[in-house]
This record gives C-alpha cells, sequence and structure tokens, in this order.
C-alpha cells in the first residue's frame, strides 16, 4: 500500500535561510508522481512542485526545488532563501499509476513552517 | 475562471441533523474527491469519482455518502451528523494519470455541536 511520511511536525527557521522539509514515500508501482502543497493560514491548498517517478533531473520552481532520490524513496523539498510568507503548513503527497487507475492522490501529516524575522 | 468552487464555506449542524455539501468545478475534469482534514492528521480521503455517474470509497467513508450526478458536480451527504464528523472539507479535482495533481477548492468549516 502507499505510504507518505513526513517526520518533522514543525520547524523554525531564520528569514533568508533555507529549509529542506523531509518526505520518504513507500509504493510498489514504478509509475508514480510526487507534489507538494503548501496550506497558509488562510486555509487553501496551493501546488507548489512536481517531480515524475521518470523524470531524472530534479524538480525547481522558482525558490522551491525537490530533492528527489528515488533509490531512498525520499522526495525532500528544499525551500532557498525562506521568506516571512513561507510561514505555513506544508504536505508532500503522491499519485500512483498511469491513466485511469492513477485515480488519487494520498498526502503525508504535514509539516508547520515558522519563518522567524 | 472559477476552478473548484465549494458551498457553503461555513456550517453549525446539531448532533443528527443532515446536510449536503456541493462541489462544481469547471475544468471538465473526470476526477473529483472528497478529502477532510483534522487536525495533525493531514488530509483524509472520505470517497472519490472517476467519471460521471461513478463513486468509490476512500480512507474514512463511514457516515457520508457521494453523488456524482453530472460530471461537474461531486456532492458529499451527512444524513446524520456526529461530533466526530466536525472537520475541514475539501474538494478537489483532477484529470487522471499519475502526473496530474489536484485543483482545491477553498475548503468547508463545519462543526457538529
Amino acid at each position: 500500500a502507499q505510504k507518505i511520511t513526513q517526520t518533522q511536525p514543525g520547524m523554525f527557521v531564520q528569514e533568508k535561510e533555507a529549509v529542506t522539509l523531509d518526505c520518504t514515500y513507500d509504493t510498489s508501482d514504478p509509475s508514480y508522481g510526487l507534489f507538494w502543497y503548501k496550506q497558509p493560514s488562510s486555509g487553501e491548498m496551493i501546488f507548489l512542485i512536481y517531480q515524475g517517478s521518470y523524470d531524472q533531473q530534479n524538480a525547481t520552481e522558482g525558490r522551491y526545488s525537490l530533492n528527489f532520490q528515488k533509490a531512498r524513496k525520499s522526495a525532500n523539498l528544499v525551500i532557498s532563501a525562506s521568506q516571512l510568507g513561507d510561514s505555513a503548513m506544508y504536505f508532500c503527497a503522491m499519485r500512483e499509476g498511469r491513466g485511469s487507475s492513477a485515480s488519487k492522490i494520498i498526502f503525508g501529516s504535514g509539516t508547520r513552517l515558522s519563518i522567524r524575522p | 475562471n472559477a476552478g473548484v468552487t465549494q458551498t457553503p464555506k461555513f456550517r453549525v449542524l446539531k448532533t443528527g441533523q443532515s446536510m449536503t455539501l456541493l462541489c462544481a468545478q469547471d475544468m471538465n475534469h473526470e476526477y473529483m474527491y472528497w478529502y477532510r482534514q483534522d487536525p495533525g492528521m493531514g488530509l483524509r480521503l472520505i470517497h472519490y469519482s472517476v467519471g460521471e455517474g461513478t463513486t468509490a470509497k476512500g480512507e474514512v467513508p463511514d457516515g457520508y455518502n457521494v453523488s456524482r450526478l453530472k460530471k461537474q458536480n461531486f456532492l458529499l451527504g451527512l444524513e446524520s451528523a456526529a461530533p466526530s464528523q466536525t472537520s475541514v472539507y475539501f474538494c478537489a479535482s483532477s484529470y487522471g494519470g499519475a502526473n496530474y495533481g489536484y485543483t482545491f477548492g477553498s475548503g468547508t468549516r463545519l462543526t457538529v455541536v
């Protein structure tokens, strides 16, 4: 069964520092997608970044990058030069399979990131 | 371009009352989902649908029913609300395939007293 594990319930980081949020996953399907979502205090879910299991390079989106280590089954989110607006809950998520069999995403329990000024 | 719209945004129910949460999407997505979010537990899948007229159980389906009579709408029903169903409910939609993420609604905060 697929599973997502986020072992850091909360983190504090100084503004402008880089931060790494950990995520490990478990799946037996060779085809899967990994996602990170941000949930600020306002409650909406914001898509940040995606990594496909067959992608050769780590995904990057602006200040966000995904450190994908396939053999270790880890998909850590790296935020460079953190800003006060990065304070939020962050969820790692995974979707298995291809086509219509890739029906649902499972989420980790989240990491609450707090940026100190 | 509305994306995914959830109604209502807030609701307080008494134990035993029923209600229906509505999710509507205008992106022609085949797949739609209902999740609940509780503190410290992330998002847990209640029910989902892979197309008009289809529904399937997720991780925590007990106490909920769903219907997908139209492709753009996915309804979540609580027949007899319980305090344990106090939560934030998110609807989401997507295309099929492992490389597609979700578009989320803004959530419904439900309190059952």
